[in-house]
């Protein structure tokens, strides 16, 4: 099956820091979504991007299908982004509610 | 508006017991799933469904056991649980069209002892 990896596994930020975090996949995908694991358990939609950019407030997302990466950006960090992120992705000949999960990226922003 | 909605929050089982995690969505979203999330594995998929009445096995589906009679509905059966489905279970939905993020409940979190 298809293949998910996740960079850094961990990150610690102090407050006001930017980031960018990458996730690399191994086939071409139908769907591609970043989430947001906040340390309470609940798992949150931040994008659905299998290609272009998109930008929500601090937070973008870019996706380059043909070199099969994703990238999400945080900026100016709060403590409130820690958690764990994770890029999820779907193969382009299966279907897109099959989603393969990368091991996740911990992040930890300080004051 | 409900979202995603699962029953127990907490679960305690003895080796060998049966159990069904619920999943109710509000949606109308026809794809569901379960995932199970295992310290530094990620989620793992379980079992999914692209509507009433079909369903099938993900990346890891054995000792559990699914249906989906209506729209509504998913729920996961453990039928002889054991140890090694300690995990939090997470159901999810997504619309079949395009551009749709998956939603996900607040987890089960079982503990099999």
């Amino acid at each position: 099956g298809i293949q998910v990896e996740q960079s850094p596994p961990d990150l610690i930020l102090q407050e006001g820091a930017n980031s960018t975090l990458r996730c690399n996949f191994s086939d071409s995908v139908n769907n591609l979504q970043w989430f947001h694991q906040n340390p309470w358990g609940q798992l949150i939609n931040l994008f659905y991007i299998p290609s272009g950019t998109k930008q929500n407030g601090r937070l973008s997302a870019t996706t380059v299908a043909t070199e099969r990466y994703s990238l999400l950006y945080i900026s100016s960090s709060q403590t409130t982004d820690s958690g764990v992120y994770f890029c999820a992705v779907a193969p382009e000949t299966g279907t897109a509610s099959k989603l393969t999960f990368g091991t996740g990226t911990r992040l930890q922003v300080t004051l | 508006n409900a979202g995603v909605t699962q029953t127990p929050k907490f679960q305690v089982l003895k080796t060998g017991q049966s159990m069904t995690l619920q999943c109710a969505q509000d949606m109308n979203h026809e794809y569901m799933s379960w995932y199970r999330q295992d310290p530094g594995m990620g989620l793992r998929l379980i079992h999914y469904s692209v509507g009433a009445g079909i369903t099938d096995q993900g990346e890891v589906p054995n000792g559990y056991n699914v249906s989906r009679s209506t729209t509504e509905d998913f729920p996961l059966r453990l039928l002889s649980a054991a140890p090694s489905q300690t995990s939090v279970y997470f159901c999810a939905t997504l619309r079949r069209q395009g551009n749709s993020p998956l939603h996900f409940g607040n987890g089960t979190r079982l503990t099999v002892t």
